[in-house]
């Protein structure tokens, strides 16, 4: 079935470093491809989606590539804040239906 | 603001008795999806809705029931809480089936069994 694969956290950063958080996928058709993120004791927020392969999701500064070469959906980030301390779960939407293949979710700390 | 809503936010049961767990939305979204998370994991789901169409997720413990009344309220109903089933319980909707649908995620409702 399919999968997704996150790089393990946590991960912690200094406010302004550059992010980059793996994730690889395997599946079957033509999935589309979502980041998501969770503050603490809160739901998930769609963060970016890319729905074909070669398109590039961006929101608030973040960015992933829809590779399917290489079936990955890496998130990237140029400079963090404080405030993107949260877990981020990559996720794959199934061409069968609706469900969410979710990632095991990277917990990121941004410290000042 | 259009939005999913569940209600409570924190919810303590005890072993064995029935709770019920509800979720609201004003997107006029035909998909609803309940997910239970455990802590550090990822969601898992559960069951969902097309319209009133129900579709149970093959591992999807009979403990766990579902109701959709009509389009904006649907309910996750526990008939018999275990200590297993402390979670974290997340309401999400789609407007439609497919892959490039996007899942709109409520705060959830925290369950605690005691």
């Amino acid at each position: 079935g399919d999968s997704v694969t996150q790089m393990e956290g946590p991960v912690t950063l200094s406010e302004e470093a550059f992010l980059t958080i793996n994730c690889t996928y395997t599946a079957t058709g033509y999935p589309s491809l979502f980041w998501y993120v969770q503050y603490p004791g809160e739901g998930l927020q769609l963060l970016l989606k890319a729905t074909k392969a070669d398109d590039k999701g961006s929101n608030k500064g973040f960015e992933a590539t829809y590779r399917k070469e290489t079936t990955s959906f890496h998130l990237e980030k140029g400079s963090v804040q404080v405030s993107d301390s949260a877990v981020y779960f990559c996720a794959l939407g199934e061409t069968s239906g609706s469900r969410l293949t979710f990632g095991e979710g990277t917990q990121l700390t941004v410290n000042p | 603001d259009a939005m999913v809503i569940q209600n409570p936010r924190y919810q303590v049961t005890q072993f064995g008795k029935p709770v019920t767990l509800s979720c609201s939305q004003t997107l006029n979204h035909n998909v609803m999806y309940w997910y239970q998370q455990k802590s550090s994991q990822a969601p898992k789901l559960l069951f969902h809705y097309y319209d009133k169409d129900f579709n149970n997720e093959a591992d999807t413990p009979d403990n766990f029931q579902s109701r959709r009344p009509n389009t904006s309220f649907c309910f996750l109903d526990i008939r018999s809480p275990g200590l297993g089933d402390a979670a974290m319980y997340l309401c999400a909707t789609s407007r439609d089936m497919g892959a490039q649908e996007t899942q709109y995620f409520g705060p959830g409702t925290r369950l605690l069994v005691l």
